[in-house]
């Protein structure tokens, strides 16, 4: 069966720090990956999503940056950290967008 | 632009009442629906999905929702609520083979 880890489960980091989230899925191959962010009263952001190994496409600008290295690796970064980057940050995978996405448990980011 | 409206970000009701959240959706082409809940702190987790088979879409946890295409609508219900129900919900529709739009999200509360 299909998994999909994320970590760490929260976070707190000073301003102007680095930022590195991880998220791996397992039992599938060639998944769509994405990050998204929920900021308080602010719903499901998309920031980033990928189709396959080195495809990234940046929904919004920002402070952020995303890699895939493997095919089940995807990763978040950021080479300083804003007060504003704080927030829940969820991976997903899916293999068809009609069929939904799974979602990893998310990583809670403080950023002080 | 695929799309979907959840009407009420906030919806309270008594243990035992009826649980019924909207949502209305755009789509040019014919739409494969979800609903997902979010528990504090956790992932977002599926509960149903509309893939242009049975009209009334049964879920997890006694959840069903009714696709209606004459009214654009998905809306969510459960005939009698638990105080585990208390959670987030968000609506979303397929855009594209590779992407999800969500909803705002609309808060459940439970009272005893």
């Amino acid at each position: 069966s299909q998994t999909i880890h994320q970590w760490p489960a929260t976070l707190v980091q000073p301003v102007g720090s680095p930022l590195s989230l991880e998220c791996t899925v397992e039992g599938t191959s060639n998944p769509n990956l994405y990050w998204y962010r929920q900021a308080a009263g602010r719903g499901l952001q998309l920031l980033f999503y990928s189709v396959g190994i080195g495809q990234i496409s940046s929904e919004v600008p920002q402070n952020l940056s995303a890699s895939r290295p493997q095919d089940r690796q995807f990763i978040l970064s950021s080479k300083k950290l804003l007060l504003s980057d704080s927030g829940f940050y969820l991976c997903a995978w899916s293999v068809n967008g009609l069929y939904g996405y799974t979602f990893g448990s998310g990583t809670r980011l403080t950023v002080v | 632009a695929q799309s979907v409206t959840q009407l009420g970000s906030h919806v309270s009701v008594s243990e035992g009442a009826l649980v019924l959240l909207r949502c209305n959706y755009s789509s040019s082409v014919p739409p494969y629906l979800f609903w997902y809940v979010q528990y504090p702190n956790q992932g977002l987790q599926l509960l149903l999905k509309y893939t242009s088979a049975a009209t009334l879409v049964k879920g997890i946890n006694g959840f069903e929702a009714e696709f209606k295409k004459s009214e654009t609508s998905f809306h969510l219900t459960k005939p009698s609520a638990h105080m585990s129900d208390a959670a987030e919900y968000f609506c979303a529709v397929s855009e594209s083979d590779y992407k999800l739009s969500f909803g705002a999200g609309t808060t459940v509360t439970v009272r005893a």
